[in-house]
């Protein structure tokens, strides 16, 4: 069992939808999540980093984490073309080993006009 | 303007022939990591350092060698390469590598091994 899976999609939806992005993780001592947005032939960029349980919002933005379930999402609200792109899910432990990040594989999302 | 640059962006070279992709930051970061990215597989960690000298093996350190002589240059080195290396390459540095501290990622160099 791969450590952080996420599906790689791609994802289509119409601009103005909402997106969910999820990732599963097997091992409890992840601590800290982030998710990063790539671009075709850019470096991935961080959009929202948690390490509590819960929701936290920054703008169209809403990052959830369940670690009793061992589950996080990205949700995007009234989706735009500018938010095509590979989106990344990644993790840290605390502690001993917390220099690492452990990435999912990325979902591309696409959202047409 | 804070960032990470990579050289060159673009290279396409034979194995064997040494080679060496430079990384270099400007936001006084001590952390600094090499990936690689490769389709179906994600983003890997070859080799991360941190701080000045200390450096240390990710998953995935075959073939590479790095070095840390100053902060804000972490050069990526392949003695030998082989056309398994062919892949996207990037460099990140966050400010201390540990808890919450995001990195933050250059723009990736691709690299073709024939």
């Amino acid at each position: 069992q791969k450590e952080v899976e996420q599906d790689p999609g791609p994802l289509s939806v119409p601009e103005g939808a909402i997106v969910s992005l999820n990732c599963t993780y097997s091992n409890s001592a992840f601590q800290y999540f982030m998710w990063y947005r790539q671009y075709s032939r850019k470096g991935p960029e961080l959009l929202m980093y948690t390490y509590s349980s819960g929701n936290k919002e920054d703008g169209r933005f809403t990052a959830q984490v369940d670690k009793s379930s061992k589950y996080i999402s990205l949700f995007i609200r009234d989706s735009q073309p500018s938010d095509s792109a590979t989106y990344l899910c990644a993790m840290k432990y605390s502690g001993a080993g917390s220099y690492q990040l452990t990435f999912g594989k990325g979902t591309k999302l696409s959202v047409i006009p | 303007e804070a960032q990470v640059t990579q050289n060159p962006r673009y290279l396409i070279t034979v194995t064997g022939k040494k080679l060496t992709v430079t990384c270099s930051q400007n936001m006084n970061h001590e952390y600094m990591s090499w990936y690689r990215q490769d389709p179906g597989l994600g983003l890997r960690q070859i080799y991360y350092s941190m701080n000045v000298e200390v450096t240390d093996k990710g998953d995935v350190p075959e073939g590479y060698k790095v070095s840390r002589k100053e902060k804000r240059n972490f050069p990526l080195i392949l003695e030998s390469p082989s056309p398994n290396q062919t892949s996207l390459y990037f460099c990140a540095s966050s400010l201390t590598g540990t808890g919450n501290q995001p990195q933050h990622f250059g723009d990736g160099t691709r690299l073709s091994i024939l």
